[in-house]
Order: structure tokens, then sequence, then C-alpha cells
């Protein structure tokens, strides 16, 4: 089992959509959670970080459920401008040696159309 | 906000030759940076966390004497790609962490194709 993961996509919605992504991730000692976006070709960028008690910025919420290790995201009102590939990203803190690992899904991809 | 500088951002080797790769936080000072490589159409894989003043924790099928790994300062680590070769193909992204705290940010990335 992948330790995050995605429904890939293509996500096609027209502009003006609401569009959920889900995430689940397998170990239930990660600490943080967070949402990127890429660009293609590009290096990611934050989108938002994830709280237990869902948080919103603007058009885009995000939910975590730690019980069911599960997260999403929600956009509404869809632009053309955020047509990129979502990543869920889990920060698990290595007991061993100190620090924290980000771990990646493969990423959904959205495509928003006129 | 913190930013990342990553340098080339695109590079195109001889198969055999050394490739380096330069992560500079510009506005931070970040004891640990990390290295990722990612492959089209697939996900960030974490290749090692860089260690200033210590050895890189190399992840799990990372050959650490391929990919040396140097975090001389608080804001530099580099990332040298020895004897490269056409599966070293990749695009390398840097992040790196303030040390007070705070998101990850990512470098620009860096384009490699081994030839």
């Amino acid at each position: 089992r992948k330790e995050v993961e995605q429904d890939p996509g293509p996500f096609n919605v027209p502009e003006g959509a609401t569009v959920a992504f889900n995430c689940t991730y397998s170990n239930s000692a990660s600490q943080s959670f967070f949402w990127y976006r890429q660009d293609c070709r590009k290096e990611p960028k934050l989108l938002m970080s994830v709280y237990s008690s869902g948080n919103e910025d603007g058009r885009f919420t995000a939910q975590l459920n730690r019980a069911s290790q599960y997260i999403s995201l929600l956009i509404r009102d869809s632009k053309l401008s955020d047509s990129a590939t979502y990543l869920c990203v889990v920060n698990l803190a290595v007991l061993t040696g100190g620090g924290n690992k980000l771990t990646f899904g493969t990423g959904t991809q959205l495509k928003v159309e006129l | 906000g913190a930013v990342v500088s990553q340098h080339p951002s695109r590079v195109i080797c001889k198969s055999g030759t050394s490739v380096k790769i330069e992560c500079r936080s510009l506005d931070f000072q970040a004891t640990t940076m990390f290295w990722y490589r990612q492959f089209p159409k697939q996900s960030l894989m974490l290749m090692a966390t860089s260690n200033e003043g210590s050895k890189a924790t190399y992840e799990q099928g990372v050959e650490k004497d391929k990919f040396l790994i140097n975090h001389a300062s608080l804001t530099l680590s580099t990332l040298t790609v020895t004897s490269a070769h056409p599966e070293d193909s990749s695009f390398y992204i840097c992040s790196a962490s303030p040390i007070q705290g705070g998101g990850y940010t990512f470098g620009s990335g860096t384009r490699l194709t081994v030839v």
C-alpha cells in the first residue's frame, strides 16, 4: 500500500464548478498535512496546511479526518488558473535521527475548462 | 516569505560526467534541507536529507556514493550526481524549512538530461 494515495485524475470540470479531491495516508503517526499545487514542469508550491478542525482559504477548503486517515480539498467556483496537479503531502516526524519527512502523493490533475 | 534558490534550472550533460546542483536559502537559515527526484507523471520521491555540518541521511535505494550531498553552511546544500547515466535524467528539487519553524519552501528545480 502506498504511504499517500490519491486519485490521479484528470478531473475535467467547467469553469465555476466545485471539485473535491481526496487523499488517504497509511501511517497513523503522521503529524501534519498539506496540500501543494504543482504546475507542469515546475516546483510544488504550498497551497494550504490542513488542520483537524478543517480550514478555509478563500475558495479552498481542507478537511482532515485522523480516525479515517483521510484528507480532502474542496475548490469552489473553479477558475481556469486552478488547472494544475494537486499534491497531498504528509509530514511524519522521524524518531530515529530526528527531523521530519514529507511524503508526497502522486497528485491529482485538475483541468478547468471554459 | 522564505525563498529557496536552486541552480542550475536546466542542465544537459554527457554520460559519465558529474553535475552539481546548488540549493540556497536566501532569507533564512536551515539546518536541514531535502533533496527530491521526480520522474515524469510520478510523485516527488525523497532522496536524502541534508544536515548542516554532518552527513546526509539517504533514503533506501539511493546510492550515497553516486549522489553526493554537502551541506557546508546554514544556507547552502549541494547535490552532485556523479558518473551520470541516462537513467539519472529527472527533475531534482530541493526544499528547506526555517530553523525557527514554518512551512517547507521548494527550489525551482533542476531538470537534468543525461545524453
